[in-house]
């Protein structure tokens, strides 16, 4: 079974500098994709950043990156520039690339980033 | 832009009472599902549906019943509820991942229910 482990509970940054959440996964598929959301204190699930787990170049969205490492099933979350508004719970999540079956999402225990001022 | 509509948004439960999470995608999502969350343990999956009249369980199904009769709605009952279903409950839906989407999942506000 595939299991997704974020070793952080907890993480702090000040603010504009960078900051990197660790999530590791262990899975015996080849295709798949992987997952940061963000989950403010208004609970909602935000997605940051996909993966394609076929692509080897690593997503980037505006102050958010990957580093992507596919041989040591690594995903880490690269935050630069933090603002006060990125404070969240933040969860790595896996899917298997089934084609069309299911949506199944697997969920790390999550990082609670604070950003202090 | 309504998404996905969960109803309750919070809800206090006595031990053995029986209620009903509402959950509704106005996107005509295939696919639907119920995470609850708890401290330390990250979002799991409680049952999924991939269609009306199809459903199926998830890691955690036990005391959680759910049926599919139309694409948009997909309730989550609690037949006898239990202290141990305390939790936040979250409903997602999506397109099934395909050639064309990578299946994206969006995500209801959660309800937080406490049972006594």
């Amino acid at each position: 079974a595939q299991t997704v482990t974020q070793s952080q509970p907890e993480m702090s940054v000040q603010e504009a500098e960078t900051v990197t959440l660790s999530c590791t996964y262990d899975t015996s598929e080849s295709d798949y994709y992987l997952f940061w959301y963000k989950q403010p204190p208004s609970r909602q699930m935000i997605l940051v950043i996909r993966q394609e787990a076929y692509k080897q170049q690593n997503a980037t969205e505006n102050r958010f990156s990957v580093n992507f490492q596919k041989a040591a099933k690594s995903f880490s979350l690269k935050i630069s520039d933090s603002q006060l508004g990125d404070a969240a719970m933040y969860f790595c999540a896996y899917r298997r690339d089934y084609g069309g079956a299911t949506n199944k999402l697997i969920f790390g225990t999550g990082t609670l980033l604070a950003v202090q001022p | 832009n309504a998404g996905v509509t969960q109803t309750p948004k919070f809800q206090v439960l006595k031990t053995g009472q029986s209620m009903t999470l509402q959950c509704a995608q106005d996107m005509n999502h295939e696919y639907m599902s119920w995470y609850r969350q708890d401290p330390g343990m990250g979002l799991r999956l409680i049952h999924y549906s991939v269609g009306a009249g199809i459903t199926d369980q998830g890691e955690v199904p036990n005391g959680y019943n759910v049926s599919r009769s139309t694409t948009e709605d997909f309730p989550l009952r609690l037949l006898s509820a239990a202290p141990s279903q305390t939790s936040v409950y979250f409903c997602a839906s999506s397109r099934l991942a395909g050639r064309s989407n990578t299946g994206e999942l969006f995500f209801g506000e959660g309800s937080r229910l406490t049972v006594l």
